[in-house]
């Protein structure tokens, strides 16, 4: 079954720009209607959507952080990535890539995660 | 924007029922997710597509969605199951989250 696994660096300067890759293993990243998506959690805290890729190309991105987000995709190694500029401390949180499947009637839902990545945000 | 709103806490006694609501404007209107965190893990999908569960959720997991609210219910609530649970719906191509609820099985 698929798997997904995020990695990159676990601490990141203020005012620099946070990078992430989630590897997927297990299918491929080009096939199905699938949305590939990030969600970070700060510590003792609720999810909060990042922004996703469709493999059609299109992107979304939550309004908060739009200004800072770039999600892209990798067909040539099944990955897709993170990229979150000029960050604070605020931006500190375990940071998750899931898969949103469709289940038809405009209906997705996230059904497989990562294990997550801790990203500290100091100098 | 769109805010999906649930209480921080419920809590409930083994075997009993337990509900947790998730409200928004309309939210009948849209589909709902419904996820479960155990500390330290990822979150899993529990409900989606309003009622739906996915393959290898127990079956005491329900849920419902009609007018301004969303309901997630456990029948016959087990030790296992105290986690953290929140809703998702989808706003204009973004992904809204709820606040999250703490299950407490006391």
């Amino acid at each position: 079954q698929v798997q997904l696994q995020e990695s990159g660096p676990g601490l990141v300067k203020p005012s620099q720009t946070l990078s992430l890759t989630c590897t997927v293993s297990g299918g491929s990243i080009n096939r199905g209607t699938y949305y590939w998506s990030w969600i970070r959690q700060p510590a003792g805290k609720g999810l909060e959507w990042i922004g996703r890729f469709y493999t059609s190309g299109s992107t979304n991105y939550n309004p908060s952080l739009k200004s800072r987000v770039t999600i892209s995709i990798d067909t040539s190694k099944n990955q897709f990535s993170l990229e979150l500029s000029s960050v604070t401390a605020a931006d500190t949180a375990v940071y998750y890539c899931a898969r949103a499947n469709y289940y038809g009637s405009g209906s997705y839902g996230m059904d497989v995660w990562g294990q997550g990545t801790t990203v500290t945000v100091s100098s | 924007s769109y805010e999906l709103t649930q209480p921080p806490s419920v809590s409930v006694s083994p075997g009993q029922t337990a509900s947790i609501t998730c409200s928004g404007d309309k939210l009948g209107n849209i589909y709902t997710c419904w996820y479960q965190q155990k500390p330290g893990q990822s979150p899993v999908m529990v409900i989606y597509q309003d009622t739906k569960r996915p393959s290898g959720i127990p079956e005491r997991f329900s849920a419902s969605n009609s007018g301004n609210t969303a309901t997630l219910t456990i029948s016959g609530t087990q030790a296992m199951d105290e986690a953290d649970y929140y809703c998702q719906a989808w706003d204009s191509n973004t992904v809204i989250f709820g606040g999250g609820t703490k299950l407490t099985v006391l």
